[in-house]
């Protein structure tokens, strides 16, 4: 499976601000993924995130909350914007091999003050 | 959209017991996975099914892909304390887009 790294893997933030989460894959993978875990919860997708062309978003999610790059096929990054208490979440990056399996990086948890 | 419903949401077991949890959904997979997530961390890959009826082994851990593709169980024999953690079933159709269920978590008493 590929090892996933994730940067950073908690913050504390102001409101009103914002942080850039990195993942870095040790391979190149077509599929990238960031998910988002509330406290309590399960883990629901932001976005797939595509190498060369915008992010394809779910429904409730937008690009000017979450912009998202994706340079190449090893790295890619999610940025959580104007942040508020209500952001407070696990952020998680995954990516898909084999077609179907999906794998996780450790996931950045973060606080919003 | 999909909705997975796993049950149960917790289990309260005695170490050495066997456990059993289940998803299911209103509509059908391709692929069951099942994912244990320990606190801090991402969920790890424990079990992937494929096939309608396919029953696959990991060590302990038992799961099944049900013939009408609409749910999956697993199993774990004989629990031990590290198998606490909170475990989470997810089906996959097309686009490798998973959707996850609520979580069972898992609690063993020693």
């Amino acid at each position: 499976s590929a090892v996933i790294s994730q940067k950073p893997s908690r913050d504390i933030c102001q409101r009103g601000t914002s942080l850039t989460i990195q993942c870095q894959v040790d391979s190149q993978v077509t599929m990238m993924f960031w998910y988002r875990q509330q406290p309590g919860q399960s883990l629901t997708l932001i976005a797939t995130a595509n190498q060369g062309s915008e992010a394809t978003y779910e429904s409730g999610f937008v690009i000017d909350k979450f912009p998202i790059s994706r340079p190449n096929l090893t790295f890619s990054t999610l940025t959580v914007s104007n942040m508020s208490p209500e952001d407070s979440s696990i952020y998680l990056c995954s990516v898909a091999q084999r077609n179907t399996e999906a794998f996780f990086g450790q996931g950045t948890r973060l606080t919003v003050v | 959209g999909q909705q997975l419903n796993q049950s149960p949401q917790s289990m309260f077991i005695q170490e050495g017991e066997d456990v059993s949890m289940n998803c299911t959904s209103s509509s059908i997979f391709n692929t069951w996975l099942w994912y244990k997530q320990d606190p801090g961390e991402g969920p790890v890959l424990l079990i992937a099914l494929y096939k309608a009826g396919e029953l696959t082994s990991n060590g302990r851990l038992t799961a099944q892909f049900g013939i009408t593709r609409k749910d999956s169980f697993l199993n774990i024999s004989a629990s031990i304390p590290s198998d606490v953690g909170i475990y989470f079933c997810a089906g996959n159709n097309a686009g490798n887009m998973l959707t996850f269920g609520g979580g069972t978590r898992l609690m063993v008493k020693p």
